[in-house]
């Protein structure tokens, strides 16, 4: 089983800063690799697929990088509504899918 | 459009069965992938399993093998998840979620992310 490893657990961030969270595999998934939202009470939202494809209505301050093993989710202007849970998810290893544990960004 | 409308919560005792729907609108059923994700309180989310429905196979976690079933009924464009020997630390919120992507010649699925969820169901276990 591919291991997804999130990193911080939580970043603290002020609004209108640049938030960066990073996702490690235990080993390559090529870029295969999406990233969801999920705020308190909803489902996830998908944001990123493909390592760096802005899904469909996704805001342009989303931006995905990486490849291999190493991959970065950037928000370049946090606004409020950014403020929530992000997972990173491999599909590499399809039909075997994994998520990462998430990183909850909050408002410094 | 496509559109993913899950059955209600269940109450369920420590060994018993549930069976969760996800009934699809809009789209082309048979052809892209449904995914069963899971989150317990307060936890983050677990994949459990997936079925494309034009291949007529489901895949599962290894940690969900031999207790979690897939099944679809392209009739009702319906997708059904039964967990069964249910134990306390199955109480979570059950997630559908269609996979938008592409069945490739060799079998495989190009993957676009899940991009559609249903509501989420709730499934307790006690006793």
């Amino acid at each position: 089983e591919i291991v997804m490893t999130q990193s911080p657990a939580t970043l603290s961030v002020s609004p209108g800063e640049r938030a960066t969270l990073s996702c490690r595999a235990s080993q390559s998934v090529a870029n295969n690799l999406a990233w969801y939202q999920q705020k308190p009470g909803q489902a996830p939202r998908l944001l990123i697929y493909g390592a760096s494809s802005r899904a469909t209505g996704v805001p342009g301050r989303f931006s995905g990088s990486g490849s291999g093993t190493e991959f970065t989710l950037t928000i370049s202007s946090l606004q409020s509504e950014d403020f929530a849970v992000y997972y990173c998810q491999q599909y590499n290893n399809w039909p075997l899918y994994t998520f990462g544990q998430g990183t909850k960004l909050e408002i410094k | 459009q496509v559109q993913l409308v899950q059955s209600g919560a269940e109450v369920k005792k420590p060994g018993s069965s549930v069976k969760v729907s996800c009934k699809a609108s809009g789209g082309t059923f048979s052809s892209y992938a449904i995914n069963w994700v899971r989150q317990a309180p307060g936890q983050g989310l677990e994949w459990m399993g997936g079925i494309i429905p034009i291949l007529k196979a489901a895949n599962y976690a290894q940690k969900f093998q031999g207790r979690v079933t897939i099944t679809a009924d392209e009739s009702t464009t319906t997708v059904y998840m039964e967990v069964t020997r249910l134990r306390s630390e199955d109480t979570a919120l059950y997630y559908c979620a269609r996979e938008d992507g592409t069945v490739t010649p060799a079998g495989g699925y190009l993957s676009y992310g899940m991009d559609v969820w249903g509501q989420g169901t709730t499934v307790a276990v006690s006793s």
